[in-house]
């Protein structure tokens, strides 16, 4: 089982729309988990850490089930920009080594 | 505040060739990562220093790959000889000390990454 499983997608999504990406992780150890995002060619960038109580960001929504392992984004009235791939991320479980663990991705597309 | 630099953006070699990148994380960031970014997939963790010392390079294949950050600052990572399957983007990380407040989450910050392509 691969240590973070994401839907690659493509999601094609009109402008407007509301659209939600899950991720599921495999060590139950994990201590924090974030989503980034990367552009097209681009370095990746922290868009949110993921809180156990659930926590908001503007337009974007992000939840942690520890006891699924399941995390999960939701974007509301998607906006052109948002287009890219958003990588579901863990970090480790402690004892220094704290390098993080990300999924595949799940490509985004807003259209217009 | 500058960013995590990185050099060179692009390379391309021939397998079994020798090829090195450098990187310079955020001045006063302790800890700098190393990922290999294969297209189509997330990055993977390299190699991971506190300072010059080496914290995780459990993923690192170290028949071939190289890191060092002598001084604590700077970074190379190598590969010699390379192989078709390591062409990637290889991104530079770094971070700094939590920010403060309730739930402190370190950023790692990246760097542009160099785009190697192996012939």
């Amino acid at each position: 089982r691969k240590e973070v499983e994401q839907d690659p997608g493509p999601f094609n999504v009109p402008e407007g729309a509301t659209v939600a990406f899950n991720c599921t992780y495999s060590n139950s150890a994990s201590q924090s988990f974030f989503w980034y995002r990367q552009d097209c060619r681009k370095e990746p960038k922290l868009l949110m850490s993921v809180y156990s109580s659930g926590n908001e960001d503007g337009r974007f929504t992000a939840q942690l089930n520890r006891a699924s392992q399941y995390i999960s984004l939701l974007i509301r009235d998607s906006k052109l920009s948002d287009s890219a791939t958003y990588l579901c991320v863990v970090k480790g479980s402690g004892g220094g080594a704290d390098g993080l663990t990300f999924g595949k991705g799940t490509h985004l597309i807003i259209q217009p | 505040e500058a960013g995590v630099a990185q050099s060179p953006r692009y390379k391309i070699i021939e397998k079994r060739q020798s090829v090195a990148f450098w990187c310079n994380p955020i001045s006063g960031h302790a800890t700098l990562y190393w990922y290999q970014q294969i297209l189509g997939q997330g990055p993977k963790l390299l190699i991971q220093f506190q300072n010059n010392g080496v914290v995780d390079d459990s993923q690192l294949p170290k028949d071939r790959f190289s890191a060092e950050r002598l001084k604590g600052v700077d970074s190379t990572l190598k590969i010699q000889p390379a192989k078709l399957e390591d062409s990637a983007v290889y991104l530079c990380a770094s971070t700094g000390p939590p920010p403060p407040g309730p739930n402190p989450r370190e950023t790692q910050y990246f760097g542009p990454g160099t785009r190697l392509l192996v012939l």
